[in-house]
């Protein structure tokens, strides 16, 4: 949806290094998700924020931050980066923290740490 | 706690009806359940959502029971373009919070 948008869309680094992924959107929502995604793991939700004051861990949190700058941005950062953090990342928005209300993606970042 | 299961893969064929089944043993009693589509390299996509009994939208159907411990997506007379992994999303009040949980989704591969 480019309504959300990730930058990068790939990312190779080295261990130890720190990174940080973008996700902007344009549709107005309050709520910002980061999820990882592994393969044969589905989607584990990293952080949440319900608006830029309220930012909330998720069910995989250690070894990641995030900063909500404004209502259309939401960072993920990894302070210090280890291999078993490779995975594809997804931003999501919706306009209610529930599982009634419609989630919407960006595209992904990959991220590989060697 | 609450946990979805679905099957990991299903293969069919083009022109057939595909029914996929996630199981979800709790469920916020006022939560809806929703399902997801996923291609390769894309974020997921949302198909289609419901309460209870049947929803039918221009893409699918959701049958979900009284008891609302289960659903089954029904996508009809699929084609090729519906190979995909299928993701079924329920929310669930855990130590009084509320908390989204996904399944691992199904892949889906439609053959000619």
């Amino acid at each position: 949806d480019a309504d959300v948008t990730q930058t990068p869309r790939n990312r190779i680094t080295k261990t130890g290094k720190r990174i940080m992924l973008e996700c902007s959107q344009t549709k107005g929502h309050d709520r910002m998700y980061w999820y990882r995604q592994d393969p044969g793991l589905g989607l584990r939700l990293i952080y949440y924020s319900f608006d830029v004051k309220d930012i909330n861990k998720g069910e995989i949190s250690d070894g990641y931050s995030v900063s909500r700058q404004a209502q259309a941005k939401f960072s993920l950062s990894l302070e210090s980066a280890i291999p078993n953090q490779t995975a594809l990342y997804f931003c999501a928005t919706s306009d209610s923290w529930t599982g009634t209300d419609t989630q919407y993606f960006g595209p992904g970042t990959r991220l590989t740490v060697l | 706690l609450a946990k979805t299961t679905q099957p990991i893969s299903m293969d069919s064929y083009e022109g057939q009806e595909v029914n996929i089944t996630c199981s979800h043993n709790n469920i916020a009693t006022n939560d809806y359940i929703t399902w997801y589509q996923q291609f390769p390299s894309q974020g997921p996509r949302f198909i289609i959502q419901g309460y209870k009994t049947k929803v039918t939208n221009e893409v699918a159907s959701l049958f979900i029971p009284a008891d609302r411990k289960s659903s089954t997506l029904s996508l009809p007379r699929v084609s090729l373009s519906d190979t995909a992994v299928y993701y079924c999303l329920v929310g669930d009040m855990v130590d009084s919070n509320y908390q989204l949980i996904w399944g691992a989704g199904t892949k889906l591969i439609i053959k000619p």
